[in-house]
């Protein structure tokens, strides 16, 4: 069964960082694009960051640009995202997800397989 | 980068049939084939229902199916069940960046 892990959420306050981790087995990890997503308490979804399988391009949520950066080390199988002047409003559960393309704009913003999640709070 | 719109609230009794629609541009929906459907539980993590617009992923029950229609997406249940209870969302890449609807709840009466 293909697994992602996320690691790495927790407290910290405004204007803080955290690394985020998303460890994955049992599937060829570089072979596809891989995205967080994040969902608020109580709210809906919404994507915040994408790395194609060489981890070569990024994209990013307007919300976010400026702030996060995510890379992958495929040597690793694993997937991080930076953040950095984090505010309240990046509260969330922070969702890995493998997409089904190695290209992110062919199949890679189609989510088969996800993370558990991992919290992050942002408060004083 | 605005949400697609879907309607906050659908119901139906079991063996029923409902319709969750999603609405978009011609710049995400309306622009792409890949435009893809999620159930969430409550607790969760959201699970792949249907993918490219009309697709199934194994092991997704033919209970389930999508369609596109210009700007608009839809998914339809079919013979509901009690487990179909739970929150769904649409989802489509938009160019350079992934777009989510703001989801449905689905209560099975």
């Amino acid at each position: 069964e293909v697994l992602l892990l996320e690691s790495g959420g927790g407290l910290v306050q405004p204007g803080g960082s955290l690394r985020l981790s998303c460890a994955a087995s049992r599937f060829i990890f570089s072979n596809y694009a891989m995205s967080w997503v994040r969902q608020a308490p109580g709210k809906g979804l919404e994507w915040v960051s994408a790395s194609s399988g060489s981890g070569g391009d990024t994209y990013y949520a307007d919300s976010v640009k400026g702030r996060f950066t995510i890379s992958r080390d495929n040597s690793k199988n694993t997937l991080y995202l930076q953040m950095n002047s984090l505010g309240a409003e990046d509260t969330a559960l922070y969702y890995c997800a493998k997409g089904v393309g190695y290209y992110y704009k062919s199949g890679g913003s189609t989510f088969d397989i996800w993370g558990q999640g991992t919290m992050v709070t942002v408060s004083s | 980068q605005s949400a697609l719109t879907q309607p906050a609230s659908v119901s139906g009794s079991p063996g029923q049939s409902i319709t969750i629609s999603c609405t978009g541009t011609s710049s995400d929906v309306g622009g792409y084939n890949f435009v893809s459907w999620y159930q969430q539980h409550p607790g969760k993590a959201p699970k792949l229902m249907i993918f490219e617009g009309i697709e199934r992923p194994s092991g997704v029950s033919n209970r389930f199916s999508g369609s596109k229609s210009g700007n608009t997406a839809s998914l339809t249940i079919s013979g509901l069940q009690a487990e179909d209870e739970a929150d769904y969302y649409c989802c489509s890449y938009a160019g350079g960046s992934t777009l989510f609807g703001g989801g449905t709840k689905l209560t099975v009466l």
